[in-house]
């Protein structure tokens, strides 16, 4: 089965610095994908980025961006330029081919962004 | 795009009654629907997938006969919390998958979320 680890329950970063969130994965299937999701006080679920496994290019969203490392099955998440409303609970999500649609999803890690 | 709302935001019912919330795709069809539930400061619990026209799949632990729902069409989907009692409390979030202009496949977008409190 596959699971999804996000080691990290609280990180924090200082307004307009730069923050690395974690996320592991372990998988036996070769054709997934991957996601980060935002959900802010607000509890509105936002998906912030989203990567192809097939593709070798890591995926970025403007301040957003990924390190996928497949073979390592880490896909990390790095926000450039934090701004007070990144702050919010951020959860990895995998989607596999014989998932039927499920999403698994880590723990969670909460980002505090300091001003 | 790819705009799913949910009604109510958040509702209080005594014990025994049942509550039905909405879940709906606003811009694109949904052939897939999710049941999530979510306690504070944790991860989403699947409850159930659902695909328009047919019965739902639920996940190993929750009642059927409990969380009723129904995929009448491709952008509405309901859950019913029938005989809702103070456990039944929580924070219920929807999300759909489909193929459209707006939705990326395989890609789950979320309901806003609707707050559940039972007395």
């Amino acid at each position: 089965a596959q699971t999804v680890t996000q080691s990290q329950p609280e990180m924090s970063v200082q307004e307009a610095e730069t923050v690395t969130l974690s996320c592991t994965y372990d998988t036996s299937e070769s054709d997934y994908y991957l996601f980060w999701y935002k959900q802010p006080p607000s509890r509105q679920m936002i998906l912030v980025i989203r990567q192809e496994a097939y593709k070798q290019q890591n995926a970025t969203e403007n301040r957003f961006s990924v390190n996928f490392q497949k073979a390592a099955k880490s896909f990390s998440l790095k926000i450039s330029d934090s701004q007070l409303g990144d702050a919010a609970m951020y959860f990895c999500a995998y989607y596999g081919s014989s998932n039927t649609g499920k999403l698994i999803f880590g723990q969670g890690t909460t980002l505090q962004v300091k001003p | 795009g790819a705009v799913v709302s949910q009604h109510p935001s958040w509702v209080i019912c005594k014990s025994g009654t049942s509550v039905k919330i909405e879940c709906r795709s606003l811009d694109f069809q949904a052939t897939t629907m999710f049941w999530y539930r979510q306690f504070p400061k944790q991860s989403l619990m699947l409850m159930a997938t659902s695909n328009e026209g047919s019965k739902a799949t639920y996940e190993q632990g929750v009642e059927k006969d409990k969380f009723l729902i129904n995929h009448a069409s491709l952008t509405l989907s309901t859950l019913t919390v029938t005989s809702a009692h103070p456990e039944d409390s929580s924070f219920y979030i929807c999300s759909a998958s489909g193929r459209a202009h707006e939705a990326v496949p395989d890609t789950q977008y979320f309901g806003p979320g609707t707050r559940l409190t039972v007395l």
